[in-house]
C-alpha cells in the first residue's frame, strides 16, 4: 500500500544532541509537511515543500531545519534539541490542487524524547 | 491571526449516544475543512472534508458534518456512536489557495461499551 512513513517511531536524546527524523512516502505527491504536536495541543506546522520550494512557518525557531533531497524523501533535522522539544513529529504529504486544498496524508509520527 | 477552536477537550459517551463535537475557525475568505481521527495507536486519517457544494457532507462510519459559513463552524456528528469510536478527533482548516493547514486542538472521546 501506498504510504508515509516515518523513522525512528521513538527517538531518545540528550539535551543539545543533533537529531534527525526521516519521511519517505510512496504516493508520490508533490507537497510534504512536517508538524510539531505535544500533548494535548494541535498539531502545529513546522514547514513544507511544494516539491523543492521550501516554506518556513514564521514562528518556527532556526534551530529547526529541513532537506528534501527527492520527491521521496524529507528530513526534519534539530540542531540542538531542548527540553521544549520533545513532542511527537508528524510528516504528511498532499497532492497540490488548484485551490491549494487537498487532503493531507500523515505517517505514524516520531516521538522525540530530550534528555 | 488564523485559528481553529474545538470546543470539547474531553467528551464521554454511552454506546448508542448522539455525539456532536464543535469546531469554529476564525475568519478568512473561502476555506476547505476536514476532520481527522486518530484512533488508540494509528496515525491522522481523513473522516471526512468540506470543499464546496453541499454544506452537510457525510464521511465514513456514520459521521457528518455541517459547515455553517455565518457561525464560521463545522461540527462534526454522528446518531448513535460506538466502542469503536473512541478516538481522538481534529478539526482542521485550510485557507484557500494556501497549502497551510491548522489544526484545533482535538477532542478526546470515549464511548463507554
Amino acid at each position: 500500500d501506498a504510504m508515509v512513513i516515518q523513522n525512528p517511531r521513538y527517538q531518545v536524546t540528550q539535551f543539545g544532541k543533533p537529531v534527525t527524523l526521516s519521511c519517505s512516502q510512496t504516493l508520490n505527491h508533490n507537497v510534504m509537511y512536517w508538524y510539531q504536536q505535544k500533548s494535548s495541543q494541535a498539531p502545529k506546522l513546522l514547514f513544507h515543500y511544494y516539491d523543492k520550494d521550501f516554506n518556513n512557518e514564521a514562528d518556527t525557531p532556526d534551530n529547526f531545519q529541513s532537506r528534501r533531497p527527492n520527491t521521496s524523501f524529507c528530513f526534519l533535522d534539530i540542531r540542538s534539541p531542548g527540553l521544549g522539544d520533545a513532542a511527537m513529529y508528524l510528516c504528511a504529504t498532499s497532492r497540490p490542487a488548484a485551490s491549494g486544498a487537498n487532503v493531507l496524508t500523515f505517517g505514524a509520527g516520531s516521538r522525540l524524547t530530550v534528555l | 491571526a488564523q485559528s481553529v477552536s474545538q470546543h470539547n477537550h474531553h467528551v464521554i459517551l454511552s454506546e448508542a449516544a448522539s455525539l456532536e463535537l464543535g469546531c469554529n475557525y476564525s475568519y478568512g475568505g473561502t476555506v476547505n475543512l476536514f476532520w481527522y481521527v486518530q484512533y488508540p495507536g494509528q496515525h491522522l486519517q481523513l473522516l471526512l472534508k468540506y470543499f464546496s457544494g453541499d454544506p452537510l457532507v457525510k464521511g465514513i462510519k456514520g459521521f457528518e458534518a455541517e459547515f455553517i459559513k455565518s457561525k464560521f463552524s463545522f461540527n462534526l456528528r454522528k446518531p448513535s456512536v460506538q466502542w469503536s469510536d473512541t478516538a481522538e478527533y481534529f478539526c482542521a482548516v485550510n485557507y484557500g489557495a494556501t497549502y497551510k493547514y491548522i489544526f484545533g486542538t482535538g477532542t478526546r472521546l470515549k464511548v463507554l461499551a
